[in-house]
Parts: C-alpha cells; sequence; structure tokens
C-alpha cells in the first residue's frame, strides 16, 4: 500500500519570498508523484508531476518539484511565492503498476503582502 | 474543467435515506475514480473504475456503492446515509497514457442530517 505524508499543517511566507511545501512518500516499485492545488471552494488542480527522468520537474504557474529517491521526497518550491498562491495544496503517489493515486492531507499555504 | 460535470452540486438528506450522486465526461477517458474530501484528511478514495462495468473499492468503502454502465457515467451510491458521509465528494477522471494526471470535477458537497 501506498501512502503520502505533508508533514506541515500550514505553511506561511511573504510575498517575493521562496515558497517549500514538503511532501514525502512511501510505495512499493517506482512511484508516479502529483501535485495538486485546490482554491476555495473548487476542485483540486494538477500542477505538475514526476514519471521519470530528469528530477527536477517544473509545472504551472511558475512550480517546480524535485524528486530526491534516497529521501522518498517530491518537496513543490517556487522562488518568488505571489499572494495569488495562497490556496491548498496536496502531494499524491501511485505506483506505476496500479490504478490508484492517494493524497496527503494537504498544506494550506498563505502568502502575506 | 476538463469536461466533468458532477451533479447535484449541493444535497442535504436524513440520515437512513438513499442518496446517488452522478459524474458525467465528454472525454472518452477509461478511468474514474470517487474521492471524498474531510478536513485533516486530504481525499480518500472510495471507488474506482477502469472501465465500463469494471470497479473496484478503495480506502473508503463501505456504505457506498458505484456503478458504470456507460463510458460517460460514473454513480455513486449510499445506501443508507450516515452523518459520517458529511463531505465534500470529488469525482476524477484520467486518460490512458503513462503516468496521466487525474482531472477533477468540481465537487457535490452533501450533509446528512
Amino acid at each position: 500500500a501506498q501512502s503520502v505524508a505533508q508533514p506541515e499543517d500550514q505553511v506561511n511566507v511573504a510575498e517575493g519570498n521562496p515558497l517549500t511545501v514538503k511532501c514525502t512518500y512511501s510505495v512499493s516499485g517506482n512511484p508516479y508523484l502529483f501535485w495538486y492545488v485546490q482554491y476555495p471552494n473548487r476542485g483540486l488542480q494538477f500542477l505538475l508531476k514526476y514519471i521519470t527522468g530528469d528530477n527536477l520537474v517544473k509545472g504551472s504557474y511558475g512550480f517546480e518539484a524535485e524528486f530526491n529517491k534516497s529521501q522518498t521526497s517530491f518537496h513543490l518550491k517556487k522562488p518568488s511565492a505571489l499572494v495569488s498562491d495562497s490556496a491548498l495544496y496536496f502531494c499524491a503517489v501511485r505506483p506505476s503498476n496500479d490504478y490508484k493515486l492517494s493524497f496527503g492531507a494537504g498544506t494550506t499555504v498563505t502568502v502575506r503582502a | 474543467d476538463a469536461g466533468i460535470t458532477q451533479s447535484p452540486r449541493h444535497k442535504v438528506t436524513e440520515t437512513g435515506t438513499p442518496v446517488t450522486l452522478r459524474c458525467h465526461q465528454t472525454e472518452n477517458h477509461r478511468y474514474m475514480y470517487w474521492y471524498r474530501q474531510d478536513p485533516g484528511h486530504g481525499l480518500r478514495l472510495i471507488h474506482y473504475s477502469y472501465g465500463v462495468k469494471d470497479t473496484d473499492k478503495g480506502e473508503v468503502s463501505d456504505g457506498y456503492s458505484v456503478s458504470r454502465s456507460k463510458t460517460e457515467d460514473f454513480l455513486l451510491t449510499l445506501e443508507s446515509a450516515t452523518s459520517s458521509q458529511t463531505s465534500v465528494y470529488f469525482c476524477a477522471i484520467r486518460g490512458q497514457g503513462e503516468g496521466s494526471p487525474l482531472h477533477f470535477g468540481n465537487g457535490t458537497r452533501l450533509t446528512v442530517t
């Protein structure tokens, strides 16, 4: 069975500062890793994914994430946060040979002006 | 939102009544999923489908059943609603490409009184 941990319930940063949202995972076999963002009263929007290849993946809205196999981590990053990045962020994982996608509990990001 | 429509968007029902939520897609995708979202738990998989009449249980399937009689529709039924099933329910679809992400509907907010 796979699982995802997002160790921080909340992350607070000032606008213009770097933003990091942490994620670690546990899975049998090769992982497919994803980040999603949810704005209030909306569904989840896909940000980026790691399937294979380069450990640094780039996604929507200037976000990127780094896959670290030895640390089983997939942290989300943005070099310069915007107030509009304030939202709920979810990390998710599924084994490459399975249909089921498992989510972390989510991290609320607040970017203050 | 990736051609996914959930209905109804909001529903209030009484304990013990059956409830059916509908997910309709226009993308002709093979895979469809039902998740529930609760504070502190992230999204938890209820059931999923990998084709017409092909479904399987997720991690929180007790008290729920699903049906998929055609590609575009995936129904979630609460056989006898309980207060613990008060939640926001999300449908998602996925294409067949390697590592394809899930795309989510806008959710159904269900309250069981």
